[in-house]
């Protein structure tokens, strides 16, 4: 069964630095996205992406992040200068038909920050 | 704004009972619901995907129930069996920029 690929599996970073999460969607899939589930709380939607431009993001995604889809297969996920509080485990997930035959997740990135 | 709500946070049952996980939303107006299994520190599994017009969907020994007018949805498991244990999480699509607003979901422990 086709998988969403995220890398790395667990990323330790200090405190302002620059971090990039790595996805590869399902190659057919045409949606894309970022959800993120700190420690205990529910997994928060950050940003969907089509057609190689940002189609929604919440709140949470601020000026401190970015995504970009570099080539035909990657999308990643960048955070310029981290916090404590980012620290989460990052899911990509990706769709066909946005949503219509539902998503598939990734096994998450879980970005440590100290 | 929609929500969504899975109570209780935690269940417990002796291996072989057959068991029910509810999930509630706010907004009737969805696209589609999507069960997922998260086992610790791991990513979502899909479990079942029901789409708005459907009212169940069923695979091997889970089936899920959807009643959008009451903003509900069930996940039944039966014969439960040990490794059935996990967080069972609860996500509504209400198409509006095709996004999942999730639920906290319910750990759930078989013990044998």
């Amino acid at each position: 069964e086709p998988e969403v690929t995220q890398t790395p599996s667990h990323q330790v970073t200090q405190m302002g630095q620059e971090v990039i999460l790595r996805c590869v969607p399902i190659s057919n899939h045409l949606y894309f996205y970022w959800y993120r589930q700190i420690l205990g709380q529910k997994v928060e939607f950050l940003v969907s992406f089509y057609n190689n431009e940002i189609s929604e993001k919440s709140e949470i995604f601020d000026d401190q992040f970015s995504v970009e889809r570099p080539d035909g297969s990657n999308f990643t996920l960048k955070i310029r200068s981290t916090k404590l509080e980012d620290s989460a485990m990052y899911f990509c997930a990706s769709s066909e038909w946005g949503g219509g035959y539902g998503y598939t997740f990734g096994s998450g990135t879980r970005l440590t920050v100290v | 704004k929609q929500e969504v709500t899975q109570i209780p946070a935690a269940l417990s049952v002796p291996e072989g009972e057959n068991l029910v996980l509810n999930c509630s939303f706010t907004d009737s107006a969805i696209y589609n619901l999507q069960w997922f299994r998260q086992d610790p520190g791991k990513g979502l599994t899909s479990l079942l995907l029901i789409q708005s017009s459907q009212r169940e969907q069923t695979s091997g020994r889970l089936n899920a129930s959807l009643d959008k007018s009451s903003g509900r949805s069930t996940l039944y498991i039966a014969a439960s069996q040990p490794g059935d244990s996990a967080t069972y999480l609860c996500a509504v699509d209400t198409g509006a920029n095709s996004k999942l607003t999730f639920g906290k979901g319910i750990t759930l422990s078989v013990r044998p």
